[in-house]
């Protein structure tokens, strides 16, 4: 069974204060690597998709790698508006649809 | 990157009714939709695979008969709760894929807010 852990489960910062969120999978075979952010009441926002270890992609102050294990989201120097539930999800390979499985999520809360 | 939509984003319905959301896919075509629910802190759970054309395909431990999925077109997806109780309360979200092959996004519409009295 595919699964997914995220920690830590809720983080504070101040802004400007950089860190990393990670996420642990166990995975027959990994297809594709998803991270999200959901701001509350609403959809996940895609950020993110890693398909092989060492792939690294940035987007602004945020910037995921892979390895074999788990991902990690490095948030350089945040601002208050990054606040938001960060979410991992992985894809297995082998199966004919794109079904996620998803991690609890790690709250991040950026204070100004 | 690619928009999903749903109708309505927020809904209030009476126990024993039943309600439709709509998922739609704005500037793409998804041949594949998934419908998700999320209980407050939670994350999300997958409920069914719908695939355009043909019957949804659902997880374990959902309901076909209670939750109903129609694909009837590829810019469209329905999940109707039939017979709703206030346990089915909660945020549903349907997501759809971009792309084929090795390299795809799934993107996620807003979410729409179900509230069984």
């Amino acid at each position: 069974e595919d699964q997914v852990t995220q920690s830590p489960e809720a983080l504070r910062l101040q802004e400007g204060e950089s860190s990393s969120l990670n996420c642990s999978y166990t995975v027959s075979g990994l297809r594709g690597l998803f991270w999200y952010r959901q701001d509350p009441g609403k959809g996940p926002e895609f950020l993110f998709t890693l398909y092989s270890a060492g792939e690294e992609k940035e987007k602004e102050r945020l910037k995921a790698t892979l390895t074999k294990k788990e991902s990690f989201l490095h948030i350089t120097a945040p601002k208050p508006e990054d606040s938001a539930t960060y979410l991992c999800a992985v894809q297995a390979s082998g199966g004919s649809n794109y079904k996620l499985t998803f991690g609890k999520g790690t709250l991040l809360t950026v204070n100004p | 990157g690619a928009v999903v939509s749903q109708h309505p984003s927020w809904v209030i319905c009476k126990s024993g009714t039943s309600v439709k959301i709509e998922c739609r896919s704005l500037d793409f075509q998804a041949t594949t939709m998934f419908w998700y629910r999320q209980f407050p802190k939670q994350s999300l759970m997958l409920m069914a695979t719908s695939n355009e054309g043909s019957k949804a395909t659902y997880e374990q431990g959902v309901e076909k008969d209670k939750f109903l999925i129609n694909h009837a077109s590829l810019t469209l997806s329905t999940l109707t709760v039939t017979s709703a109780h206030p346990e089915d309360s909660s945020f549903y979200i349907c997501s759809a894929t971009v792309g084929s092959g090795p390299y795809y996004e799934q993107y996620f519409g807003p979410g729409t807010r179900l509230t069984v009295t």
